[in-house]
């Protein structure tokens, strides 16, 4: 089982549409959370810190369960900019961080 | 954000041919760095985690006398590839941490021939 598994996708969403992103981990020992974008043949960029309180960021809502090890990402109102791979990182004490796969979007007008 | 920057951003080299990549904090100094490789399609793959003035941490599976890190400074961590052969080829990106983040260089594509 991999440590962190993400629906590689595609998603194909028309502009305007809500998607939602989840993924799993294995490790119940891990302490942060975070999704990732990456576009295409570029380095990823962090998007969001993801809590157990859950939080925002404008169209962006992160939300982490840790008893059942799983993590989400909800997009509204989606942008044909907003088209990219979205990484579910998972951080353990040790400062390592390890990817899941990421799941393709494409946000189509 | 903190900034991270990666030379060369791409090398095409012949087989058998070492290869030197620079990972640098631009403007904060960072004792721990880490070196991934993402083959296409892939997930990032921690290679090893590199500390300023001591040994690298290498991940399973990554063989230290191929992969040679030096983390000579508290900005600047060099990953080489001896003898690259073509299973080489693969997007290496380097990482440093900054309080609770990490920040991603923009990513050195290695193609060997």
């Amino acid at each position: 089982r991999k440590e962190v598994e993400q629906d590689p996708g595609p998603f194909n969403v028309p502009e305007g549409a809500t998607v939602a992103f989840n993924c799993t981990y294995s490790n119940s020992a891990s302490q942060s959370f975070f999704w990732y974008r990456q576009d295409c043949r570029k380095e990823p960029k962090l998007l969001m810190s993801v809590y157990s309180s859950g939080n925002e960021d404008g169209r962006f809502t992160a939300q982490l369960n840790r008893a059942s090890q799983y993590i989400s990402l909800l997009i509204r109102d989606s942008k044909l900019s907003d088209s990219a791979t979205y990484l579910c990182v998972v951080g353990g004490a040790t400062n390592k961080l390890i990817f899941g796969t990421g799941t393709l979007l494409a946000v189509q007008p | 954000g903190a900034v991270v920057s990666q030379h060369p951003s791409w090398v095409i080299c012949k087989s058998g041919t070492s290869v030197k990549i620079e990972c640098r904090s631009l403007d904060f100094q960072a004792t721990t760095m880490f070196w991934y490789r993402q083959f296409p399609k892939q997930s990032l793959m921690l290679m090893a985690t590199s500390n300023e003035g001591s040994k690298a941490t290498y991940e399973q599976g990554v063989e230290k006398d191929k992969f040679l890190i030096n983390h000579a400074s508290l900005t600047l961590s060099t990953l080489t590839v001896t003898s690259a052969h073509p299973e080489d080829s693969s997007f290496y990106i380097c990482s440093a941490r900054q309080k609770e983040t990490q920040y991603f260089g923009p990513g050195t594509r290695l193609l060997v021939l």
